[in-house]
């Protein structure tokens, strides 16, 4: 099955600095690759996703990168903001194939003032 | 719409208890699925289904059982509770031809 890495666990930026957040993904035939925000105590949010036909996706400050060929993907965050602290879950699938959604483990960023 | 709606939000249990989580979609969705998160570990897929009367089993199906009777629910049935299985759930759903899931607000559950 699907298996999902990410990394790295844990990241502190100051405010208007960029975040980046990598994962790398096992199932060749994954075609479907999701981040999710989620703020404590509250349910995972959909911020941006990728599908494998496509190698960039952008929106306002935030854009997804796909490398097929190396089985990564990367999120990143420019003009990070105080509340962009939460933790980011990548996730991937096979999305026509009716599979669910495998998370890697998460990220918790944290934007300082 | 309701969206995806989980009941109960907190629950205790001692070990050895049943139990049923609820989940249900007002939006037709086809695709639903559970996940159990735990500090550190993510969110693991526990069992999914992809249409009414069909279910598959996740990463961690153990100690759980699912069925999809209708379209609108997919209950998670704990049928001996065990302190390992302290932890918050969440159920998600998705209509076929889409790709982006929904999450319901989640279940904390605590089992002494």
């Amino acid at each position: 099955g699907e298996n999902v890495e990410q990394h790295p666990s844990t990241l502190s930026v100051q405010e208007g600095d960029s975040a980046v957040i990598k994962c790398t993904y096992s199932d060749s035939a994954s075609n479907y690759f999701p981040w999710y925000k989620q703020e404590l105590g509250k349910r995972p949010q959909l911020i941006i996703d990728i599908r494998s036909n496509v190698g960039e996706k952008k929106d306002q400050r935030i854009a997804v990168t796909l490398n097929k060929t190396a089985k990564h993907f990367s999120l990143h965050i420019t003009e990070t903001q105080p509340e962009d602290s939460a933790v980011y879950f990548c996730a991937a699938s096979r999305a026509q194939a009716g599979t669910a959604l495998i998370f890697g483990k998460g990220t918790t960023l944290s934007v300082s003032s | 719409n309701a969206g995806v709606t989980q009941t109960p939000k907190f629950q205790v249990l001692k070990t050895g208890q049943s139990m049923t989580l609820q989940c249900a979609q007002d939006m037709n969705h086809e695709y639903m699925s559970w996940y159990r998160q735990d500090p550190g570990m993510g969110l693991r897929l526990i069992h999914y289904s992809v249409g009414a009367g069909i279910t598959d089993q996740g990463e961690v199906p153990n100690g759980y059982n699912v069925s999809r009777s209708t379209t609108e629910d997919f209950p998670l049935r704990l049928l001996s509770a065990a302190p390992s299985q302290t932890s918050v759930y969440f159920c998600a759903s998705k209509l076929g031809g889409t790709y982006g899931y929904t999450f319901g607000s989640g279940t904390r559950l605590t089992v002494v």
